[in-house]
């Protein structure tokens, strides 16, 4: 069983609506968990991090984490074409940070 | 500010052939350094990070290897290339002490021929 699982999509959605995109992980030694976006031909860089269970808010962005069922959400509201790009989650462990395979989405004009 | 450079940015190689990646990073002192490949339908899989000079944790054996002989340089070789060894690769940093952000490099495209 892999760490770090997440559907790889793609994911397609309309301009304005709710994307929920989502992870699921097995080891409990993970302490920070992350979003990262990564645009075509591009480094991933950070989102977002929470540290706890619960939600985390950052303007259209909504991070959740729920550490009994070791799954974590990102929930983005009022989608735009500029939120096009692969999306992944990533979890902290020792001086590691390991990834997900990362969704490709798609908001549609 | 910090900055982190990765070179080349293309690479076209045939099989059996070396490799030498190179990543450097300014602006900052004893990072933690780290090598990535993102390939299709893979992800982005860890190979190798460093958490200091001359130390070296590898994540992926075979027919890669990395080296840090300085403080803010690392570098990932091959005596002889894969054709499994195309992909995306990804240098990043992140300060020691900081679990959770790592600031990536440019890449590398290469493709094995």
């Amino acid at each position: 069983q892999k760490e770090v699982e997440q559907d790889p999509g793609p994911l397609s959605v309309p301009e304005g609506a709710i994307v929920s995109l989502n992870c699921t992980y097995s080891n409990s030694a993970f302490q920070y968990f992350m979003w990262y976006r990564q645009y075509s031909r591009k480094g991933p860089e950070l989102l977002m991090y929470t540290y706890s269970s619960g939600n985390k808010e950052d303007g259209r962005f909504t991070a959740q984490v729920d550490k009994s069922s070791k799954y974590i959400s990102l929930f983005i509201r009022d989608s735009q074409p500029s939120d096009s790009a692969t999306y992944l989650c990533a979890m902290s462990r020792d001086d590691k940070i390991i990834f997900g395979k990362g969704t490709r989405l798609h908001i549609l004009p | 500010s910090q900055t982190i450079h990765q070179w080349p940015a293309t690479l076209v190689q045939p099989v059996g052939s070396p490799l030498s990646l190179e990543c450097t990073v300014e602006g900052t002192s004893n990072p933690n350094l780290y090598w990535y490949r993102q390939a299709a339908g893979r992800g982005l899989q860890l190979l190798f990070y460093s958490v200091g000079i001359g130390q070296i944790s590898s994540e992926v054996p075979q027919n890669l290897s990395a080296s840090r002989p300085q403080d803010r340089q690392f570098i990932l070789s091959s005596k002889k290339l894969l054709l499994s060894d195309s992909g995306f690769y990804l240098c990043a940093w992140r300060i020691a002490g900081v679990p959770y952000e790592q600031y990536f490099g440019p890449g590398t495209r290469l493709t094995v021929t």
